[in-house]
């Protein structure tokens, strides 16, 4: 399995609704990525985990909560959005966890189209 | 912060002609430069991508160029075809980070 894949594909949500996207990859992979992405702009990120744990989270709002289960899973749990949150959310992954000497690919998933109402 | 500056915004070009896409970096620490292509609703897709130690590379119609000194880099397509028409982002890394830095893309439209 070569690839990082995502569920759902798209999701409509109300604002005091409760939901959760899911992302997974079985290659190996140690750091895991979430990332916003609004139209004509570039993936903007949102949170990191290296080993199951989070190494970076971009002052997100707290309405987003990402979880690490394990190293294959990845979640981003979403509760109380608002309009403006809507965007298309993609999940990443790259090989290798904090070396100084790495290049390492980021493999994308295919993403999840959030609009919220 | 650190930051990568893309241009041009927009690019269109007739079918056959090469294009070329610039990006300058700000951290001397990036050691990381990707190339991706994202078409209408879908992924971003790794196209290319090259090392500091590297000044060039290339894959068929695909070429990087990369200026450690001046902090460019560069994206050559060459005969360029309808299906590359698609929004390209660079992106640099530095070692020992996890943050890709992106540009902010360019909208490539190759004339039939």
């Amino acid at each position: 399995d070569t690839e990082v894949t995502q569920t759902p594909k798209h999701l409509v949500m109300g604002m005091t609704n409760k939901k959760s996207l899911k992302c997974e990859q079985h290659m190996g992979h140690r750091a895991m990525y979430w990332y916003k992405q609004k139209a004509k702009k570039p993936p903007e990120l949102m949170f990191v985990y290296s080993y199951e744990k989070l190494s970076i989270n971009e002052s997100v709002p707290s309405r987003f909560s990402p979880e690490c289960p394990n190293s294959s899973l990845l979640n981003l749990h979403l509760h109380a959005l608002q309009p403006e949150d809507s965007a298309l959310y993609l999940c990443a992954s790259t090989p290798k966890g904090l070396l100084l000497n790495s290049y390492n690919e980021q493999f994308f998933g295919p993403g999840t189209r959030l609009t919220v109402l | 912060g650190e930051n990568v500056e893309q241009h041009p915004s927009t690019l269109s070009v007739q079918e056959g002609d090469s294009a070329v896409i610039k990006c300058t970096y700000s951290d001397s620490a990036s050691n990381y430069f990707p190339w991706y292509k994202q078409e209408l609703g879908k992924r971003p897709q790794l196209i290319i991508d090259i090392r500091s130690n590297v000044g060039e590379k290339k894959d068929q119609r695909i070429a990087v160029t990369l200026n450690k000194t001046a902090k460019h880099f560069s994206l050559h397509i060459t005969e360029t075809q309808p299906e590359d028409s698609a929004v390209y982002f660079c992106a640099a890394k530095a070692g020992g980070t996890y943050k890709y830095i992106f540009g902010t893309g360019t909208r490539l439209k190759v004339l039939a």
